[in-house]
């Protein structure tokens, strides 16, 4: 079974801080990506990766970065946290050509910044 | 830009009831179309998805999806639902025109409640 990990489950962090949300794959996946979760609004994607030192913004990226230097991992950076990043975050990967592929996600990370 | 809707928030059934959540998607080209679900405080799951081929769909845990084009829907199913059910189910669209990057676009989610 492919295989996501995320490395915290719950991390409570203060305003101004620089956060780091790890997430690293089994499965030699091209893709990954990071999405927040918040209630009503579904999972809006951040930034993604197609390949290693590649990035590509979503449709939220602002306040965040990322950095993807081996293929199975893609760390998520919050370069000065605020209080609106409290969310769920959701670490996924996939093939690159199987865009007819699903996406496998990780186990989450809730964050809460104060 | 794709879009999903998920017109439901939340959807309450009987335990032995049909169950069924509802989904709509707009692209540019082909849809492909999946569907998730989220128990309490964990990632989300693959139940199901549309590629091509038949229009109704078998998934896990005997889900099933029915992708209606002309209706631009892909509505999830169950004939009866169970009480380990309630979860929260999200559709995701991906454009077969814009492969790059495999992007998946998800709804606001409908939450699924089945009681005893």
């Amino acid at each position: 079974d492919v295989k996501v990990t995320q490395s915290s489950r719950y991390l409570v962090k203060r305003t101004g801080e620089k956060v780091f949300l790890e997430c690293v794959q089994d499965m030699d996946h091209e893709n990954m990506f990071w999405y927040r979760q918040d209630p009503g609004l579904g999972l809006r994607l951040i930034y993604f990766s197609y390949d290693v030192k590649m990035k590509e913004k979503g449709d939220i990226p602002e306040g965040y970065s990322v950095s993807r230097e081996k293929k199975e991992r893609f760390s998520l950076i919050l370069e000065s946290a605020s209080t609106n990043q409290t969310s769920m975050y959701l670490c996924a990967s996939s093939l690159l050509t199987g865009f007819r592929t699903e996406a496998f996600f990780g186990q989450g990370t809730r964050l809460t910044v104060v | 830009a794709q879009s999903v809707a998920q017109p439901e928030d939340q959807v309450n059934v009987a335990e032995g009831n049909p169950l069924t959540v509802k989904c709509t998607y707009s692209v540019s080209g082909n849809p492909y179309l999946f569907w998730y679900v989220q128990y309490p405080n964990r990632g989300l799951q693959f139940l199901l998805k549309y590629i091509t081929g038949d229009n109704l769909v078998k998934g896990s845990y005997g889900f099933e999806a029915e992708f209606n084009k002309s209706q631009t829907s892909f509505h999830l199913k169950k004939p009866s639902a169970l009480v380990s059910d309630s979860a929260l189910y999200f559709c995701a669209v991906r454009d077969a025109i814009k492969a790059a990057g495999n992007k998946l676009t998800f709804g606001g989610g409908t939450r699924v409640l089945v009681k005893p």
